[in-house]
């Protein structure tokens, strides 16, 4: 079973709106979350975190939003900029699982110029 | 510092041939981790590594093997490649303080005919 979906195989956005990606997990034991975003013929490099005790965390022109209830988290990024076009992966963890991370499929962003 | 590097960046197997993914780090990491990539799957963990000298089964261990050769290198064996092991390969690390923010290798893209 997959414990962390990414329900949107991709979106499109023009360059300057807002980009939000979304991800829906259904352990409750997660307490970690985790944005790594992913150029073609590239690894995956790590984006963005929250921990379970706060509901949003920002950097730049990046936010992530939990909301622990929902079992949902989202990443915007306002303004969209076409370097931003990739795959983004959702990620989670707890401490009871160690270092590893369980993550999602996967959405590709295309920001349109 | 080269980060994570990963040998080879492509390989062609035969049904049956073996091969080893070679995986190094410089950062000094304690941890590290063998992903598979799959289109509609995300990444899946195979086998991770929490410090030198043990090693622990990840979510799809079948048909692999690993070995933690020092603290830099991990290296992921197929014994007897199957065609359902054609995927693209992902080497991670993380460090003590940050463990759940994983630096990727390039990849490796396995084709198995």
């Amino acid at each position: 079973d997959q414990q962390v979906k990414q329900n949107s195989p991709s979106l499109s956005v023009q360059e300057g709106r807002i980009s939000i990606l979304n991800c829906d997990y259904t352990n409750s034991m997660f307490d970690y979350f985790l944005w790594y975003k992913k150029y073609p013929a590239e690894g995956p490099t790590f984006l963005i975190s929250i921990s379970s005790i706060k509901d949003k965390n920002e950097d730049g022109r990046f936010t992530v939003f939990l909301n622990k209830s929902a079992k949902h988290l989202s990443l915007h990024i306002v303004p969209s900029q076409p370097g931003d076009s990739a795959v983004y992966f959702c990620a989670a963890s707890y401490m009871e699982y160690g270092n590893k991370l369980v993550f999602g499929a996967g959405t590709i962003l295309r920001v349109k110029s | 510092n080269a980060g994570v590097t990963q040998t080879p960046k492509f390989q062609v197997l035969k049904t049956g041939q073996s091969m080893t993914l070679q995986c190094a780090q410089d950062m000094n990491h304690n941890s590290m981790y063998w992903y598979r990539q799959d289109p509609g799957m995300g990444l899946r963990l195979i086998y991770y590594s929490a410090s030198e000298g043990t090693t622990d089964k990840g979510e799809v261990p079948n048909g692999y093997n690993v070995s933690r050769l020092n603290k830099r290198e991990f290296s992921l064996r197929l014994e007897s490649a199957a065609p359902s092991q054609t995927s693209v390969y992902f080497c991670a690390s993380t460090e003590r303080l940050r463990p759940y923010e994983q630096y990727f290798g390039p990849g490796t893209r396995l084709t198995v005919t």
